[in-house]
């Protein structure tokens, strides 16, 4: 079975462009979820889809962040316009279920670089 | 804000034990994880806890958890070189909440 993918590993952009970054979950997961660690420092939760409705986005940290799950199934996380502090490791996870435990699974990380 | 807490460094030789530490701040978080990162690759789920058991053992994987002082710790037996890796304590209560990970090393 494969696991979750995202595209693409690495992103190199200029201050004030737009990137695109996407997850595709395992087949058949509800819930999505999107993270972001920066510089080192702790993983902090964006977002989370129930199929393709945001079920908490309390983690997203500006309007410049937008994502989307359209029909529930991969999602993409929009960056514009991208700023340097924007720069990190997005990671998305998907799990079956959504109450505890959370037995997600993760994605192996887009590392997008702001310069 | 409140920070899940983990030293950010751990270097071992291969065969001895190792325990990486995490204090976590939400007292009503109910399962408390352990994920493995190795290089290039995503988190993978080692572990977790129920919030009212204080040990849990999986082979070689040990989890304690001190609900009173809101510590968890994993220690690996036996390291190995494979061990190597970025290891991060997290806690739920509504989400997910992360520490920031600690690296180890495993020297052989």
């Amino acid at each position: 079975e494969a696991g979750v993918t995202q595209f693409p590993s690495h992103s190199v952009i200029e201050k004030g462009q737009t990137v695109t970054l996407r997850c595709d979950p395992i087949s058949g997961h509800d819930n999505l979820y999107w993270y972001r660690r920066v510089m080192g420092k702790e993983i902090k939760f964006l977002l989370h889809f129930v199929k393709e409705s945001k079920q908490d986005e309390s983690g997203m940290p500006n309007n410049r962040f937008l994502a989307e799950r359209t029909g529930g199934t991969y999602s993409t996380l929009k960056v514009q316009p991208a700023e340097l502090e924007d720069s990190g490791v997005y990671f998305c996870a998907s799990s079956q279920g959504q109450g505890n435990p959370y037995e997600q699974y993760f994605g192996p990380g887009t590392r997008l670089t702001v310069t | 804000g409140e920070d899940v807490e983990q030293s950010l460094f751990l270097s071992v030789r291969e065969g001895d034990s190792s325990v990486i530490n995490c204090t976590y701040t939400d007292s009503s978080s109910t399962y408390l994880y352990w994920y493995k990162q190795e290089p290039g690759a995503g988190l993978q789920l080692l572990t977790y806890i129920f919030s009212n058991m204080d040990m849990k053992q999986d082979q070689r994987l040990t989890v304690l958890l001190n609900k009173k002082d809101k510590h968890l710790s994993l220690r690996i037996a036996d390291t190995q070189t494979g061990d190597s890796a970025i290891y991060f304590c997290a806690e739920s209560g509504d989400d997910m909440r992360f520490g920031a990970g600690t690296r180890l090393t495993v020297k052989p």
